[in-house]
């Protein structure tokens, strides 16, 4: 079965660091790749995918993911946070194996920057 | 940029009651899903619908949950009977090409059974 998983529940970094939100999957066949951002009570936003092509993937807000097929991570990275990119972070994975490819999420990353 | 819209974006219901959600798909979209997230935790997959019908159901969708599309635009999840367990936050989303290009979420209907 598809999965993907989030091992840290919450990651600290301070404003102007750099940050990466690390995201890990496991699949049978080429994974398609999500991350989502949720901000305090609304709903989740496309951040960026990973289908084919290019392992380094740009998205909205300066976010990007690189897909490593031998780790088989999908960790989101910004090269400088911003205060306002605390948020919950979610990786998901196309499920191959189900009738109509839905997404499974992982747990979830509480980003937070520190001013 | 199209956007999957939802309502309510809040609804208190007593517990034994009736809900439906409603949700307007991006309209050139096939596939449409709904999920649900109890606070702050993980995003959980509910139904998928596909040439007007269930195409994929989980095993929180038992028989007290319903979608439908009645008239081609609209995608409703309706709950019969209403438990505090189902508190959560309901999105619903949809794609092309089956997830190909992407999946586009709404913004949520937050249930609070009381």
């Amino acid at each position: 079965a598809q999965s993907v998983a989030q091992p840290e529940d919450q990651v600290n970094v301070a404003e102007g660091n750099p940050l990466t939100v690390k995201c890990t999957y496991s699949v049978s066949g080429n994974p398609y790749l999500f991350w989502y951002v949720q901000y305090p009570n609304r709903g989740l936003q496309f951040l960026l995918k990973y289908i084919t092509g290019d392992n380094l993937v740009k998205g909205s807000y300066g976010f990007e993911a690189e897909f490593n097929k031998s780790q088989t991570s999908f960790h989101l990275k910004k090269p400088s946070a911003l205060v306002s990119d605390s948020a919950l972070y979610f990786c998901a994975v196309r499920d191959i194996g189900g009738a109509t490819n839905k997404l499974i999420f992982g747990t979830g990353t509480l980003l937070a920057v520190q001013p | 940029e199209p956007e999957v819209t939802q309502t309510p974006s809040h609804q208190v219901t007593q517990m034994g009651q009736e809900v439906i959600l409603r949700c307007v798909p991006i309209s050139n979209h096939l596939y449409f899903y709904w999920y649900r997230q109890i606070l702050g935790q993980k995003v959980e997959f509910l139904v998928s619908f596909y040439n007007n019908e269930i195409s994929e159901k989980s095993e929180i969708f038992d028989d007290q949950f319903s979608v439908e599309r009645p008239d081609g635009s609209n995608f409703t999840l309706k709950i019969r009977s209403t438990k505090l367990e189902d508190s959560a936050m309901y999105f619903c989303a949809s794609g092309d090409r089956v997830g190909r290009y992407g999946y586009t979420f709404g913004s949520g209907t937050r249930l609070t059974v009381v």
